[in-house]
């Protein structure tokens, strides 16, 4: 079946404990992304990657990184993470193209204490 | 990308048809319209998208308007499992921004379907 999966898919830490949460796919997309989504602001881009190494920051990306070392795998990583990323995050995936459609994973609820 | 606007909410019944509206008044003649939803705590699914003509699928259906200031999704029969945020996206055929492929969402429409 053609699936994001995405781990983990509830996570709650404490502030400045570094954390990685994973994202795959299997239906060998060179587009992927990571939003989140935050009540009254809606879903915002945070990183995208067009290719393997090639990555680029979206609209909201300061606390945040990212990898493409491999097509199918785009992790996104807090190296200290804050209460302000607190949030629920979704990766998506999609062919290149404007016209592609997006498919995203289930969604990780992240929790920082 | 051009701004949609869309009702806050909106309320049907279970095997109604709803009518789902969108405006874009500022629509440019490369913007394609996407329709993707929400259901409660998924991730957004693509829906239905296109460029000037009616479209359909197995999900829904998109109608155009004729000047393309407007569209409007249906879903022919709604089922409890069709209540979900209903967002429409326009995208740049040209992706204008660059190589981003990213989903400006807005606010969407928040259908609840009554059994």
């Amino acid at each position: 079946e053609a699936q994001v999966t995405q781990n983990p898919r509830y996570l709650i830490t404490v502030t400045g404990k570094k954390l990685t949460v994973t994202c795959s796919q299997n239906m060998n997309h060179e587009y992927m992304s990571w939003y989140r989504q935050d009540p009254g602001l809606g879903l915002r881009q945070i990183y995208y990657s067009m290719n393997v190494e090639v990555t680029d920051k979206g609209d909201v990306p300061e606390g945040y990184k990212v990898s493409r070392k491999e097509k199918r795998n785009f992790p996104l990583i807090l190296e200290s993470p804050s209460p302000n990323q607190t949030s629920l995050y979704f990766c998506a995936s999609s062919f290149r193209g404007t016209n592609e459609k997006l498919f995203f994973g289930s969604g990780t609820q992240l929790s920082v204490l | 990308d051009a701004k949609t606007t869309q009702p806050n909410s909106m309320e049907s019944n279970e095997e109604e048809p709803v009518h789902l509206p969108c405006n874009h008044s500022t629509i440019s003649g490369t913007d394609y319209i996407h329709w993707y939803r929400q259901l409660p705590s998924q991730g957004p699914e693509y829906v239905i998208h296109g460029l000037t003509s009616n479209v359909n699928n197995r999900m829904a259906s998109l109608a155009i308007a004729e000047d393309r200031k407007s569209s409007t999704l249906i879903l022919h029969r709604a089922t409890l499992r069709d209540a979900a945020v209903y967002y429409c996206i326009l995208r740049d055929k040209f992706n204008s921004g660059g190589s981003n492929y990213k989903l400006t969402f807005g606010k969407g429409t928040l259908l609840t379907v009554n059994p």
